[in-house]
This record gives C-alpha cells, sequence and structure tokens, in this order.
C-alpha cells in the first residue's frame, strides 16, 4: 500500500537547538497532520495543513504543506527536553479515505 | 473539555479469552476509528464506524471485531486473543473521513 517516507528516523540533539523533520510521497496528498506521541500515551495532533504551501506554527512548532503536494516538514525551534517523544507525520492521498502513517521520527533532547 | 476516552488503559487477558475494549467521544465526530498499534511502529488502522456504517480493512483479522451503539460509544472485541495481539489500541475519531482524526489515551493489552 501507500507508504510515507519519514526522515529522520531518529535525531539526538542539545536543548535549545531547532529540529527539522519530513514527510515525502510518491503521490499526491490533500492533508498532512504531524502528531507527537509520549511513551505510554496516543497521538497527540499538533498541526494539520490542507493546501499546498500552507505554513501554519503552534507556539515553537512550525510545518508546511509542500507546494507539490507530495511532501511537508515540521520544524520545532528552541528546543525542550518535553519535546522528547516519537512525531508522525500522516496525511490522505486522494485514493482513499484510511489515514496513512510515517514511520515516525525519535527525538531525544538533551540538558 | 471535549476529549476521547479510553477504558481500561491496561488490560491483561489470558491466550482465548475474550475481551472488549471501550470508547467513548465528546466531540460528537461521525467517525470513530481502531488502531492497533506495536513497539517502534505507527498506528494499523483496523475498521472505522462512519456513523454506523462498519468499515472494514482488508488485512484485519476475524477475530477482531466492532460494535458502535450510539455516537459516543464505540467497542473493540478480539475473540480469541494470540500472544501476538499484544499491543496499544488506540481509538481515535474525526468529523468526516477526510479530516483531522484525535486519538485517545490508548489501551495496552497484555496476552498472558
Amino acid at each position: 500500500g501507500q507508504q510515507l517516507n519519514q526522515s529522520p528516523q531518529s535525531m539526538f540533539i542539545q536543548e535549545g537547538e531547532d529540529v527539522s523533520m519530513n514527510c515525502t510521497s510518491s503521490s499526491i496528498f490533500n492533508t498532512w497532520l504531524w502528531y507527537k506521541q509520549d511513551p505510554g500515551e496516543g497521538p497527540v495532533l499538533l498541526i494539520a495543513l490542507y493546501k499546498a504551501g500552507e505554513l501554519t506554527s503552534n507556539g515553537r512548532l512550525t510545518a508546511q504543506f509542500g507546494i507539490t503536494r507530495k511532501d511537508s516538514f515540521l520544524n520545532i525551534s528552541a528546543s525542550i527536553p518535553s519535546d522528547v517523544g516519537i512525531y508522525f507525520c500522516a496525511g490522505h492521498n486522494q485514493a482513499g479515505t484510511a489515514l496513512i502513517f510515517g514511520k515516525g521520527t525519535t527525538l531525544s533532547v538533551s540538558s | 473539555d471535549a476529549m476521547v476516552i479510553q477504558n481500561p488503559r491496561y488490560q491483561v487477558t489470558q491466550f482465548g479469552k475474550p475481551v472488549t475494549l471501550s470508547c467513548s467521544q465528546t466531540l460528537n465526530h461521525n467517525v470513530m476509528y481502531w488502531y492497533q498499534q506495536k513497539s517502534s511502529q505507527a498506528p494499523k488502522l483496523l475498521f472505522h464506524y462512519y456513523d454506523k456504517d462498519f468499515n472494514n480493512e482488508a488485512d484485519t483479522p476475524d477475530n477482531f471485531q466492532s460494535r458502535r451503539p450510539n455516537t459516543s460509544f464505540c467497542f473493540l472485541d478480539i475473540r480469541s486473543p494470540g500472544l501476538g495481539d499484544a499491543a496499544m489500541y488506540l481509538c481515535a475519531t474525526s468529523r468526516d473521513e477526510h479530516g483531522e482524526q484525535y486519538f485517545g489515551p490508548g489501551t495496552r493489552l497484555t496476552v498472558t
């Protein structure tokens, strides 16, 4: 089935550093969603994107819907220890209704 | 606050003993989903309800069933749990089938 390529798989950074992760697809997507999941908890929606080129911020987080509609990125500025977790990109393509997930980016932040 | 609630948070069952997980929502969303998530993997969709219409994913085993008695509640029934069914089970809701999905905190299922 449809796959999303999410990179990097993991990141180890120092507190205060900026972080960038991205997702790419071989097909056009209509929505891009970014989630954060803490251990033992469900994913929490961070940002939702619906239009090509859309740039949306949520506090220190910024995400963009790529112009080609085949990619999206998430940036985290000035990372803090509570940013630790797994970040998933997800989206709906034109083929169906199922939400397609990337494999996740595991973020570790050292203070 | 409007939310998605899952009970219990932790469930232990014996091999082959039927188990039911529950989900409720106060968002009044039309769509409710059940996902299975294993360690270090992305959530995997099992099935979803759009209102009362049930939509099963092609690769969901028959061992997994679901019920949605009303808008607010949805249940996941595992008829004969195997060791491979140990996982986190996530419920999610959305207003429609193409929108944002909101997840509950999950139920961690252990099969002994």
